[in-house]
């Protein structure tokens, strides 16, 4: 299995706090995407970082920053917390070469905004 | 930028008989295509991958998809459906020659019936 953790795993907050969550991968993969994971919707892509500090926005990024410092961490950060961002969400990593596109997840963060 | 539509939210079929998942995708470019399958309560796995080479693809668990760019479509087929794999299946489109998200579809929810 391709070595991706994240953390929390749990986590439930209250409107308006600010929330992150980490990936961390061990694969020293360029390519590393955040989804939200919501009932009826499948998997939407928030953001994505394909280097170091290089990232740029997914299909629903509205509320939710990014940052990476490093090639083994990505951040998510949501500044303001909102009922409607309560979800799981996956980090997942992808490597280059015939493997294109082909992406390792995480375990998902399950995020609670009450 | 690239698009998957899946056709069916939900697909109902009795164990024995063949499955049929359909696809459709939008990309500008020679895109990667992906099926995931997901297990209640479980990560997401990789069933198969097209990546420029062999039209008809064969994946793990019996199942494969045929590659068609006139019909722009990705279906993935089974001949027998076993009760295993009542899943939740995404259709995953990825145009690394474009740019680099990848992109999920909204999921057909498998249901095998005894």
């Amino acid at each position: 299995d391709a070595g991706i953790t994240q953390s929390p795993r749990h986590k439930v907050t209250e409107t308006g706090t600010p929330v992150t969550l980490r990936c961390h991968q061990t694969e020293n993969h360029r390519y590393m995407y955040w989804y939200r994971q919501d009932p009826g919707h499948g998997l939407r892509l928030i953001h994505y970082s394909y280097g170091v500090k290089d990232t740029d926005k997914g299909e629903v990024s509205d509320g939710y920053s990014v940052s990476r410092s490093k090639t083994e961490d990505f951040l998510l950060t949501l500044e303001s917390a909102t009922s409607s961002q309560t979800s799981v969400y996956f980090c997942a990593i992808s490597g280059r070469g015939q493997d294109t596109g082909e992406l390792f997840f995480g375990e998902g963060s399950r995020l609670t905004v009450l | 930028a690239q698009s998957v539509t899946q056709l069916d939210s939900h697909v109902s079929v009795s164990e024995g008989t063949p499955v049929l998942l359909r696809c459709n995708y939008s990309s500008s470019y020679s895109p990667s295509l992906f099926w995931y399958v997901q297990h209640p309560n479980k990560g997401l796995q990789l069933l198969l991958k097209y990546t420029s080479a062999a039209t008809l693809v064969k994946g793990i668990n019996g199942f494969e998809a045929e590659f068609k760019k006139s019909e722009t479509s990705f279906h993935l087929t089974k001949p027998s459906a076993h009760m295993s794999d009542a899943a939740e299946y995404f259709c995953v489109v990825s145009d690394r020659w474009r740019d680099d998200k990848i992109i999920f579809g909204k999921g057909t929810r498998l249901h095998i019936l005894p």
